[in-house]
């Protein structure tokens, strides 16, 4: 099916563990982003993606790696997760500058 | 960098009454995208509805539409014959188009109860 997956949808992990969310879309979207959402803060750019090979940070970068060698895979990693990366993170891809993004259907990460 | 404000945490209607949520939002751009978005329990981000700033008409989607009003900075949704269905979250989003990468910038959101 066409659309954006994040996988998985729930993890549990232990602080000082490296952990890898995973993004997949099936448009070949140029742009795709992280955004780790809290309460109070809404949502909060970790880091985009203009195209293949072609990452940024974003608001909040510290703490995650990303990588795009394919257009249709935006995978996020923590390396070496904090409880402080407690959270609900969304992956978005879009078209082009004028659309609005579609979303995953969110990762909730939990560190403990 | 471009702000967004939402200045209501929460707000309640009653079904089939009308409803706006405010947004306020600060930049030096022109051109730019306004977007509301909303967010169900299920946590699923919906695009309700999208403004372009170079257009003077109010978007409508149905029983959604906005108040645009460019030179106050301000992007309100009004939701009319509100349903049980419309409680979640609803974040009002900036998009730069002159930025490079293009990020929607969001609001910190207003959760919107509805009441029968």
């Amino acid at each position: 099916d066409a659309g954006i997956t994040q996988s998985p949808r729930y993890k549990i992990t232990e602080t000082g563990r490296q952990v890898t969310l995973m993004c997949h879309q099936t448009w070949s979207h140029s742009y795709m982003f992280w955004y780790r959402q809290d309460l109070g803060h809404g949502l909060r750019l970790i880091y985009y993606s203009a195209a293949a090979d072609i990452t940024d940070k974003g608001e909040v970068p510290d703490g995650y790696v990303v990588s795009r060698s394919k257009t249709e895979n935006f995978p996020l990693t923590l390396e070496s997760a904090t409880r402080s990366q407690t959270s609900v993170y969304f992956c978005a891809s879009s078209p082009d500058r004028g659309q609005g993004y579609t979303f995953g259907s969110g990762t909730r990460l939990t560190v403990v | 960098a471009q702000t967004v404000t939402q200045s209501q945490p929460e707000m309640s209607v009653q079904e089939a009454e009308t409803v706006t949520l405010s947004c306020t939002y600060d930049t030096s751009e022109s051109d730019y995208y306004l977007f509301w978005y909303k967010q169900p329990p299920s946590r699923q981000m919906i695009l309700v509805i999208r403004q372009e700033a170079y257009k003077q008409q109010n978007a409508t989607e149905n029983r959604f539409s906005v108040n645009f009003q460019k030179a106050a900075k301000s992007f309100s949704l009004k939701i009319s014959d509100s349903q049980l269905g419309d409680a979640a979250m609803y974040f009002c989003a900036y998009r730069s188009l002159s930025e490079y990468g293009n990020k929607l910038v969001f609001g910190a959101g207003t959760i919107l109860r509805v009441k029968s």
